[in-house]
């Protein structure tokens, strides 16, 4: 099971802005760099959000992340249609010792 | 451009055994760590296993430790999965991720992904 919580929907009209957090502890969120990946509708997932707030090059800057303790949040500001799709956190977790992935949140565009 | 491209899924029942691939191209293989990732189908990403560069080191989840073999080839820029005592709930469609540099890091680029489908 996943040990990195996050709500499953978020919903937001065009041009509103939605946060989705993403929970977890000390051996993940609280010790290590939180990441987060968009997976648009059947396709393979992508790196959105690196080393907690860096987006990679072509990710417009309406994305941003934060974190703080153990708990980490991303935003998007200016929703558009195109980013409806699943947002997954993820951390490497040092009691494990392997990666670990969110939940995931549905984002939809009303 | 980095490529990667699994192959290797298909059905199999209950109990088999499965190899599956990853052809990387665009990037110095043995330079970064590689992982496999999976998706049940309507569910959520959950990582699988990870190997550093050099293959020297390798990384299990609980879930698949015992039943799963990750290793690579650097001669070939290829990575593999094996799978063993299949399960239903093994049916997924595992992904081939590049770890941006160590073992612990973002996955920068993922394949499109093979489906198994484990079923009698």
């Amino acid at each position: 099971q996943s040990v990195l919580t996050q709500p499953p929907s978020a919903s937001g009209t065009p041009g509103q802005r939605v946060t989705i957090s993403c929970s977890g502890s000390n051996s993940n969120i609280g010790s290590n760099t939180v990441n987060w990946y968009q997976q648009l509708p059947g396709t393979a997932p992508k790196l959105l959000v690196y080393s907690n707030n860096q987006r990679p090059s072509g990710v417009p800057d309406r994305f941003s992340a934060s974190n703080s303790g153990t708990s980490a949040s991303l935003a998007i500001s200016g929703l558009q249609s195109e980013d409806e799709a699943d947002y997954y956190c993820a951390a490497w977790d040092d009691s494990l010792n392997g990666h670990v992935f969110g939940t995931g949140t549905k984002v939809t565009v009303l | 451009d980095v490529q990667l491209l699994e192959s290797g899924g298909g059905l199999v029942q209950p109990g088999g055994s499965l190899r599956l691939s990853c052809a990387a191209s665009g990037f110095t293989f043995n330079n970064y760590a590689m992982n496999w990732v999976r998706q049940a189908p309507g569910k959520g990403l959950e990582w699988v296993s990870g190997i550093s560069g050099s293959g020297g080191t390798t990384y299990y989840a609980d879930s698949m430790k015992g039943r799963c073999t990750i290793s690579r080839d650097n001669s070939r820029s290829t990575l593999y999965l094996q799978v063993n005592s299949l399960r239903a709930e093994d049916t997924a469609i595992y992904y081939c991720a590049k770890t941006y540099n160590s073992y612990w890091d973002y996955f920068d680029y993922w394949g499109q992904g093979t489906l198994l489908t484990v079923s009698s």
